[in-house]
């Protein structure tokens, strides 16, 4: 079974309506992100929570909100879809601690197509 | 202020020959540097990482990188392409300070490989 999972793994969608992105997790790991991905861009982080009481915006978190649900879990919300919110959606998890090399462990991502 | 470039958004090599992919990073602390790979329709996953012990990092796959501090470069390298080596490498640099987590991602290199 896949360390990280996402639902749904693909989503169509009209301008206007509310979407929901989840992520969980079983690896255990206190800190987990929502990047989303454009051709050409690389990926960009939306969000960011090192634990279940901590969120934080990432440099793209306009017209996006978070719920950290439990340490497993953690979805990503649009309140109000607009077309160039159309993007490959990943979600990462790692370590906590002050190590500087921590390396994140991807999901398999959602691709959203806003119309 | 961190940021990464990558030199390539595409590159095309033979099956058989060695594999460049360039990364040149600009960073106000001693950095954290990573490759990711992407294959289609898939997740990122972890090749390599820069630990600061070595400054030629080898990595799964075949693939290794050289720290250059002097250059501020960490190109990816392998020696003989495989089929399955045609992906999308991100190069990604650690943000801020060790206990912060966030990556910055390069723009990504895709590379194909011929037969």
């Amino acid at each position: 079974d896949a360390d990280v999972t996402q639902t749904p793994r693909n989503r169509i969608t009209k301008t206007g309506k509310r979407i929901m992105l989840e992520c969980s997790q079983t690896k255990g790991h206190d800190r987990m992100y929502w990047y989303r991905q454009d051709p050409g861009l690389g990926l960009r982080l939306i969000y960011y929570s090192f634990d279940v009481k901590d969120i934080n915006k990432g440099e793209i978190s306009d017209g996006y909100s978070v719920s950290r649900q439990a340490q497993a879990k953690f979805s990503l919300s649009l309140e109000s879809a607009i077309p160039n919110q159309t993007a490959l959606y990943f979600c990462a998890t790692s370590e906590a601690g002050t190590s500087s090399y921590n390396e994140q462990f991807f999901g398999p991502g959602t691709r959203l197509t806003v119309l | 202020a961190q940021s990464v470039t990558q030199l390539d958004s595409h590159v095309s090599v033979s099956e058989g020959t060695p594999v460049l992919l360039r990364c040149n990073y600009s960073s106000s602390y001693s950095p954290s540097l990573f490759w990711y790979v992407q294959h289609p329709n898939k997740g990122l996953q972890l090749l390599l990482k820069y630990t600061s012990a070595a400054t030629l990092v080898k990595g799964i796959n075949g693939f290794e990188a050289e720290f250059k501090k002097s250059e501020t470069s960490f190109h990816l390298t392998k020696p003989s392409a495989h089929m399955s080596d045609a992906a999308e490498y991100f190069c990604v640099v650690r943000h801020g300070s060790s206990n912060t987590g966030k990556l910055i991602f390069g723009q990504g290199t895709t590379l194909q490989v011929k037969p």
